[in-house]
């Protein structure tokens, strides 16, 4: 298995802009997990997912952000409109059902943003 | 948002020398605790999760232990190399919620 994809890579954004974020879990991993890491926050959890249904959102920042897992194999991340505080790097990561949060989460390598 | 300690905040020991860090949690309503190594300009890669109290787990080099009454897990590495340069970071979940804490890490740095 290819592992977590999480595409693109590095996204550069004027302010105002909508940006959207993907990512693919791995097959069979029904847990799909959005985190961003800042420098002064750490590593921060902002959505899960469970069978494409969003469990748990307490952690997204305000109203512009939003995530969508229309399918198992497909999740989105959006900000709409794009402030420079938002630039950090998302990672998405996903997990087998089975053990559900006890189980390991595989990291995808991440989507570096930055917003001017 | 829970507290998630971990110490030191950094760390730096010589080739062959053996170390440990401590990740501190609410004793609480305990569900789970991951730790990950987490090298710089990649993904956190999972190293142990352990869900007991009294929890040993060994994977080559580096062990954890987990004590949920007093909210602590420790991570040993015996005889550090190079390569165990990262940032081990440890992830608190508790059984109300189920979302994850992070620490903010404790970065390594083994030299030869």
């Amino acid at each position: 298995d290819a592992g977590v994809i999480q595409s693109p890579r590095h996204e550069v954004t004027e302010m105002g802009q909508e940006v959207t974020l993907r990512c693919k879990p791995i097959s069979g991993h029904d847990y799909l997990f959005w985190y961003r890491q800042t420098m002064m926050r750490g590593l921060e959890l902002l959505i899960y997912f469970n069978n494409n249904v969003p469990i748990d959102d307490s952690g997204m920042p305000e109203d512009r952000f939003s995530a969508k897992m229309p399918n198992a194999s497909f999740s989105t991340l959006k900000i709409q409109p794009s402030e420079p505080r938002d630039s950090a790097v998302y990672f998405c990561a996903s997990s087998l059902v089975e053990a559900g949060l006890r189980d390991t989460q595989y990291f995808g390598p991440g989507t570096r943003l930055t917003v001017l | 948002i829970l507290n998630v300690e971990q110490s030191p905040q950094s760390l730096h020991v010589q080739e062959g020398d053996s170390t440990n860090f401590t990740c501190s949690f609410p004793s609480s309503n305990f569900y789970a605790l991951h730790w990950y190594r987490w090298e710089t300009a990649k993904s956190p890669e999972a190293l142990f999760v352990m869900t007991l109290n009294g929890d040993e787990k060994k994977k080559g080099r580096i062990s954890a232990t987990l004590n949920t009454k007093e909210g602590y897990s420790y991570l040993y590495i015996k005889g550090s190399q190079p390569e165990d340069s990262a940032t081990y970071l440890c992830a608190f979940i508790r059984n109300s919620g189920y979302a994850l804490n992070f620490g903010k890490g404790t970065s390594l740095l083994v030299t030869p």
